[in-house]
């Protein structure tokens, strides 16, 4: 049990739909990063939350965005989905902003 | 540009036989090194890591890698595969001390055969 909850594990959505991806963190950790990971292809980082704000942030378009509540639990949206967004999803959290990932099961979004 | 690479896409081995699985980074300056395991229909686990000291490190099941700093690797190695070896292999590389951001390699899959 890695400790991370993502919800929910799949989901299919049609093309310029949104969707919100959940994330819970490992028990007493505050640092939430999302990473997403295309077939055949290892992780992409997207960002990373910390206190609420986004702290980093990868190579992706504006249509992702994230947040990231008092409880330290995260959510990943995407608006105007592309069929290119199919991917696991993954969250990771860290006990502190730099320390090491322990990463949730994903959730598998598959657009059409 | 960061990036990390990995030389082996597929690999195919039978059990007892020795594996080697190449990892190298675009970086010159202090990095943090990773591989991650992903057995199928489960969660990245952490395999082992390196930040500083003994450029071996030894890992979880077995898996060691080596740091060669002149040569931004961290070739990860099991002298005896197990067909429960089987799974996806991911080279990481933190390239700043102040930020959890990991860049991944491309992967590779081993598969072995029992």
């Amino acid at each position: 049990d890695a400790g991370v909850t993502q919800s929910p594990t799949h989901l299919i959505k049609t093309r310029g739909q949104q969707v919100t991806l959940r994330c819970s963190p490992k028990s007493g950790h505050d640092t939430v990063s999302w990473y997403q990971q295309a077939l055949g292809q290892g992780p992409q980082f997207i960002f990373q939350y910390y206190e609420e704000e986004e702290r980093q942030r990868g190579n992706f378009p504006d249509r992702f965005s994230g947040h990231q509540f008092p409880n330290y639990s995260s959510e990943l949206n995407v608006n105007a989905l592309l069929l290119g967004d199919s991917a696991l999803y993954l969250c990771a959290s860290h006990l502190t902003v730099a320390s090491k990932a322990f990463f949730g099961q994903g959730t598998r979004l598959t657009v059409v | 540009a960061q990036s990390v690479s990995q030389h082996n896409h597929h690999v195919i081995l039978s059990e007892a036989a020795s594996l080697e699985l190449g990892c190298n980074y675009s970086y010159g300056g202090t990095v943090n090194l990773f591989w991650y395991v992903q057995y199928p229909g489960q969660h990245l686990q952490l395999l082992l890591k390196y930040f500083s000291g003994d450029p071996l490190v030894k890992g979880i099941k077995g898996f060691e890698a080596e740091f060669i700093k002149s040569k931004f690797s961290f070739n990860l190695r099991k002298p005896s595969v197990q067909w429960s070896d089987t799974a996806e292999y991911f080279c990481a590389v933190k390239f700043s001390s102040n930020t959890g951001k990991l860049i991944f390699g491309q992967g590779t899959t081993l598969q072995v055969k029992p």
